[in-house]
């Protein structure tokens, strides 16, 4: 199964700052088949980005995702206090599909 | 808009079987090209997923846990369900229902499953 490793672990930031986060597989990743989510604390995650790039309905435009292959970036362009949260990557290119072990980004 | 709550028991004991189910609302299960999905979450951990049902019966299971798992839609009640066998301690987790097959929108609020004797 493709593993899929996240970096960093936690991200230390301040709102209005930019994050980047990595989602790096270890095969490669059909059709750009990859996802992001967004998990708070006590709540299910919320889907970000599919597709490696396109925004879910209703995800600002300061959230983008980019990458192909084995390499994949999501992007926040300026923090705002409600992106603090967990992120998770989830490749569905090769079964069975799999998740990222998370990014925490903190205050 | 699509809703999926979730219900079931919190507390099983091992080797017992654990029944979850999925209400859907805001659209049929069985109509159009819909897949349904179940996901866990260890405590503190990363997430897992089990496997899904096609809107029309067919499913696809994790091979890790194809063995103890069925997945199964009621479309009388707008719901699906997963049924997880022979439960362990490694089973205790936050599972999740969820639209989709491949990326997953929207998700349920979770069920907190717990095997303990």
């Amino acid at each position: 199964e493709i593993v899929l490793t996240q970096s960093p672990g936690t991200l230390s930031l301040s709102p209005g700052e930019r994050a980047t986060l990595s989602c790096r597989a270890s095969q490669s990743v059909d059709s750009k088949f990859l996802a992001w989510y967004q998990q708070k604390p006590g709540q299910a995650p919320r889907l970000l980005i599919y597709g490696a790039s396109n925004r879910a309905t209703g995800i600002p435009d300061r959230i983008s995702g980019s990458g192909s292959g084995t390499d994949f970036t999501l992007s926040i362009s300026r923090l705002e206090p409600e992106d603090f949260a967990v992120y998770y990557c989830e490749q569905y290119g090769s079964s069975p599909w799999t998740f990222g072990q998370g990014t925490k980004v903190e205050i | 808009q699509v809703q999926l709550q979730q219900s079931g028991p919190g507390l099983v004991k091992p080797s017992q079987t654990v029944s979850l189910t999925c209400t859907v609302s805001g659209v049929s299960i069985s109509s159009g090209s819909h897949h349904w999905s179940w996901i866990r979450q260890h405590p503190g951990k990363g997430l897992e997923w089990i496997g899904y049902i096609y809107s029309k019966g067919d499913t696809y299971y994790n091979p890790s846990l194809k063995s103890r798992v069925t997945i199964s839609l009621d479309t009388s009640k707008n719901q699906f369900s997963l049924i997880l066998d022979s439960v362990t301690a490694a089973d205790t987790a936050l599972y999740f229902c969820a639209k989709g097959s491949t990326w997953l929108d929207p998700w349920g609020q979770g069920s907190l499953v717990t095997v303990s004797s």
